[in-house]
């Protein structure tokens, strides 16, 4: 079955960097994009972008850029998503997910907490 | 890009009573739209897909309907388990949107 689990919560300061993994099992890894969205604490849903795991292209949605940098490493079947600079308002759970075309599966998310 | 306008932001309701959370796309996405429920700190979960398909296992007193630009998720006799927040997201387009969810308190 379709599996994304996603890598264990952290702890950084304000402007350094964090990776957050989304490692996929369950299917052909490079079948379907992996979008990546943004909870921040007592908020909805934000849709950050995409990227395309046959060709590596990423989309970023508006707000997304610059900071933010989505990756792949298909010989482990894993996305990843890299924010530099953190400040504090990046203080949100971060949750990878996919259409399949029959059906959208989640990771578990990824809390990412900025503090000093 | 699609923007998606959920009412009510927050509702309040008891055990038994029948619910409905509407969901308005700002152009037309056919049936492109899928209902989740997020409890705090889970994963949103995936209860209606293209605006009228139950996904498994999600209780039959879950229902959604509609096409083109407004959609609706019922509720017909609110449970104990279903206090959650609740989301429409339009999967239309390759760019994500999602409502701004639907708070459901006691």
């Amino acid at each position: 079955q379709v599996q994304l689990v996603q890598s264990g919560s952290e702890l950084k300061k304000p402007g350094a960097s964090v990776k957050v993994s989304c490692k996929a099992s369950g299917y052909t890894f490079t079948s379907y994009a992996i979008n990546w969205v943004r909870q921040a604490p007592g908020q909805g849903l934000e849709w950050m972008g995409w990227i395309t795991t046959n060709t590596g292209n990423p989309m970023y949605a508006q707000g997304f850029t610059g900071r933010f940098v989505f990756s792949l490493d298909t010989s482990v079947s894993t996305a990843y998503l890299q924010i530099s600079s953190l400040k504090a308002d990046d203080t949100a759970i971060y949750f990878c997910a996919i259409d399949s075309g029959s059906g959208f599966h989640w990771g578990q998310g990824t809390l990412v907490t900025v503090s000093s | 890009d699609i923007q998606l306008t959920q009412s009510p932001s927050s509702l309040s309701a008891s055990v038994g009573d029948r619910v409905t959370i509407t969901c308005r796309a700002s152009q037309d996405i056919l049936t492109s739209l899928n209902w989740y429920q997020q409890k705090p700190g889970k994963a949103p979960k995936l209860f209606i897909y293209a605006a009228s398909s139950l996904q498994g296992g999600v209780p039959s007193r879950f229902s959604g309907s509609g096409s083109g630009t407004t959609f609706t998720l019922t509720i017909s006799s609110l449970q104990p388990e279903d206090f959650a927040t609740y989301y429409c997201q339009q999967a239309f387009s390759a760019r994500w949107s999602f409502g701004q969810g639907t708070k459901v308190e006691i």
